[in-house]
């Protein structure tokens, strides 16, 4: 089973208006962590924000929240006020199992082109 | 702080060749993975070195191996490269378990 899923190839949003990127996720560890990278057409990977399995609370990031819903084990990432630059790649990820253990490999998603339309 | 590096940024070899990818991990971490991004896809996990040592290996065949130095910075190579090893490879650095912080990339081409 994959680990992350990320069930949308490509988004068009109008600039200005907010989109969700859905992430559903897959593990068995009580201890994890989620995060949101986004690549522009350059190719470097751009830390977004982060959500550990034990937070309580949403995160957020300036225009950027995570709905975790750990029950449904989704991770969707959503950003508001979309500006043309949010045009990327995104992808979702997932740091399974504690900290201290070996390997603390990531899981990364196939990604969601995102597309801002002015 | 400066942030992660990594040379070079484009290469082209041909199949049976070996290459070496370098990467400069940024100040004060400690940690260093390296990942394989083909054209369309997610990164892979190839492995992590964890002061000077390898931290774990995803689904990659012995011709991949690495290296990490007392300064954290890291090598990775690959021998008798494949046509299918054409990739942007990814290196991150991070404390341990932290979030990871990416480099530009190299771009491999293997013709």
């Amino acid at each position: 089973a994959q680990k992350i899923t990320q069930t949308q190839p490509g988004m068009f949003v109008q600039e200005k208006e907010a989109v969700t990127l859905d992430c559903t996720y897959d593990t068995s560890d009580q201890s994890y962590g989620l995060f949101w990278y986004k690549q522009p057409s350059s190719g470097e990977m751009i830390f977004l924000i982060y959500q550990g399995s034990y937070d309580e609370q949403n995160a957020t990031e300036g225009r950027y929240s995570l709905n975790f819903q750990k029950a449904r084990k989704s991770a969707n990432l959503v950003i508001s006020a979309s500006q043309l630059g949010d045009s990327a790649m995104y992808f979702c990820a997932m740091r399974e199992g504690i900290i201290s253990n070996t390997g603390n490999q990531f899981y990364f998603g196939t990604g969601t082109s995102l597309t801002v339309i002015p | 702080e400066t942030g992660v590096t990594q040379s070079p940024t484009h290469l082209i070899k041909t199949r049976g060749q070996q290459v070496t990818l370098r990467c400069s991990s940024q100040s004060g971490h400690n940690t260093v993975s390296w990942y394989q991004q083909a054209l369309g896809q997610g990164p892979q996990f190839i492995f992590q070195y964890y002061r000077e040592e390898e931290n774990g290996r995803g689904n990659f065949p012995p011709r991949f191996s690495g290296l990490q130095f007392p300064n954290y910075s890291s090598e990775l190579n690959v021998n008798a490269l494949e046509l299918d090893d054409s990739a942007l490879y990814l290196c991150a650095s991070s404390l341990r378990g932290g979030e990871q912080f990416f480099g530009p990339g190299t771009r491999l081409t293997v013709l």
